[in-house]
């Protein structure tokens, strides 16, 4: 089946101005989640979703960060007056259910440099 | 601070060897951890899961947890060159936010052929 999506693969754009990242769960998950991965760390949980509702966005770095999920499914991650350290891989994940058993499902992430 | 640390590597192994990683966390309530193989400019893709003490084997990946020790490693036994890539230790948080996944730097294996 189809696994987690997300659009674009790759975003060059210039400081100060505005993105939007767009993830496409696995069909049938309620779950799903943003991290972001600097060059040679691991992912950092940024944000979480149980259904339509962000049930933890302890992870935003700040305000200039937000994310929506308005039908429960598709998830945009929006970033305002980007900034040359928001330059990441940001990946979404999803899974079944909200729980430690889950296993998260990652998509390809989209790779944003701020120039 | 929740941490999961690995040893970032590169560890290096001769093709059929037994390649271990290993990973220890500091979160004592941490229920579940997770493997999970990274290629260069890829996204993370599920290797084993393991929520009990002891060893859990799927094909020629073992994964062991010891909780009193904080502790995870991951066996990789006839490792191919297919095999070389990040891997990435990550365990749940405690608590009310278990959904949340705390991940090492990880550890860059090369298999040599």
């Amino acid at each position: 089946g189809a696994g987690v999506s997300q659009t674009p693969s790759n975003k060059v754009t210039e400081k100060g101005k505005y993105v939007e990242l767009r993830c496409d769960p696995i069909s049938g998950h309620t779950a799903l989640y943003w991290y972001r991965q600097s060059l040679g760390q691991g992912p950092e949980f940024l944000i979480y979703f149980q259904g339509t509702g962000a049930a933890d966005d302890s992870g935003l770095p700040n305000d200039r960060f937000f994310a929506v999920r308005p039908e429960g499914s598709v998830s945009t991650l929006k970033i305002q007056r980007t900034e040359r350290g928001d330059s990441a891989v940001y990946l979404c994940a999803s899974s079944l259910m909200r729980g430690g058993l889950d296993t998260q499902y990652f998509g390809p992430g989209t790779r944003l440099t701020v120039l | 601070q929740k941490e999961v640390e690995q040893n970032s590597g590169p560890l290096s192994v001769p093709e059929g060897a037994i390649a271990s990683l290993n990973c220890t966390y500091s979160d004592r309530g941490s229920q579940s951890f997770f493997w999970y193989r990274q290629y260069s400019g890829k996204s993370p893709e599920l290797i084993m899961s393991i929520y009990s003490n002891g060893d859990k084997e799927d094909g020629r990946f073992t994964a062991q947890l010891n909780k009193a020790s904080q502790y995870v490693s991951l066996l990789i036994r006839d490792s191919q060159p297919s095999d070389s890539a990040t891997y990435l230790c990550a365990g749940t948080n405690s608590g009310g936010s278990n959904y949340k996944l705390t991940f090492g730097k990880g550890t860059l294996l090369t298999v040599n052929p």
